[in-house]
């Protein structure tokens, strides 16, 4: 099983509908967790991040942690085709980036319908 | 501001070819890492550079080798291409994130290398 298990999609839906993404991992450890959004041909860029469990809601964008379950989501609200993008959850535990303990899901990719 | 810089954009090379791939932040950011996105595989980290001067090795160091050049430049070297080694290659640069003991990373917008 892999550390972080993440469907690829695609995953395509009409303007203004919600969209959920989730994340799924076997690590216990992990105590941060993060979503990153990357356009075509671009590179990924941080979009939220939360501590443990709990969540955290920035604009249309809420992201959800339940540890008990392992389990992550990030929701879309009134969804828009600038939304149109592949989106990674990343996970870590106490300490991440420089130590080298990002784990990356292997990103869904949205497209969001005009 | 530039960010994160990555050159080459694109590269073709054939199998056993060598080439750097060079990476440049103007950030002040002390860590850089290297990673390669692969269909179905995900971000995968090859090294990383914790400081000026230290390297390690990451998730899929074989077949690469890193210089930390100073603090802004962290090169990836490919010294015998193989096919394999077809991906997209991102340098990223991390900074803390505030009041926690976790970073950001700044990734630059890749290299598409191709191996034949």
């Amino acid at each position: 099983q892999k550390e972080v298990e993440q469907d690829p999609g695609p995953l395509s839906v009409p303007e203004g509908a919600i969209v959920s993404l989730n994340c799924t991992y076997s690590n216990s450890a992990f105590q941060y967790f993060m979503w990153y959004r990357q356009y075509s041909r671009k590179g990924p860029e941080l979009l939220m991040y939360t501590y443990s469990s709990g969540n955290k809601e920035d604009g249309r964008f809420t992201a959800q942690v339940d540890k008990s379950s392992k389990y992550i989501s990030l929701f879309i609200r009134d969804s828009q085709p600038s939304d149109s993008a592949t989106y990674l959850c990343a996970m870590s535990g106490n300490y991440g980036g420089s130590q080298g303990n990002l784990i990356f899901g292997k990103g869904t990719k949205l497209s969001v319908k005009p | 501001n530039a960010g994160v810089t990555q050159t080459p954009k694109f590269q073709v090379l054939k199998t056993g070819q060598s080439m750097t791939l060079q990476c440049a932040q103007d950030m002040n950011h002390n860590s850089m890492y290297w990673y390669r996105q692969d269909p179905g595989m995900g971000l995968r980290l090859i090294y990383y550079s914790a400081s000026e001067g230290t390297t390690d090795k990451g998730e899929v160091p074989n077949g690469y080798n890193v210089s930390r050049l100073n603090k802004r430049e962290f090169s990836l070297r490919l010294e015998s291409a193989a096919p394999s080694q077809t991906s997209v290659y991102f340098c990223a640069s991390s900074e803390w994130l505030s009041g926690t003991t976790n970073e950001k990373l700044f990734f630059g917008s890749g290299t598409q290398l191709s191996v034949l």
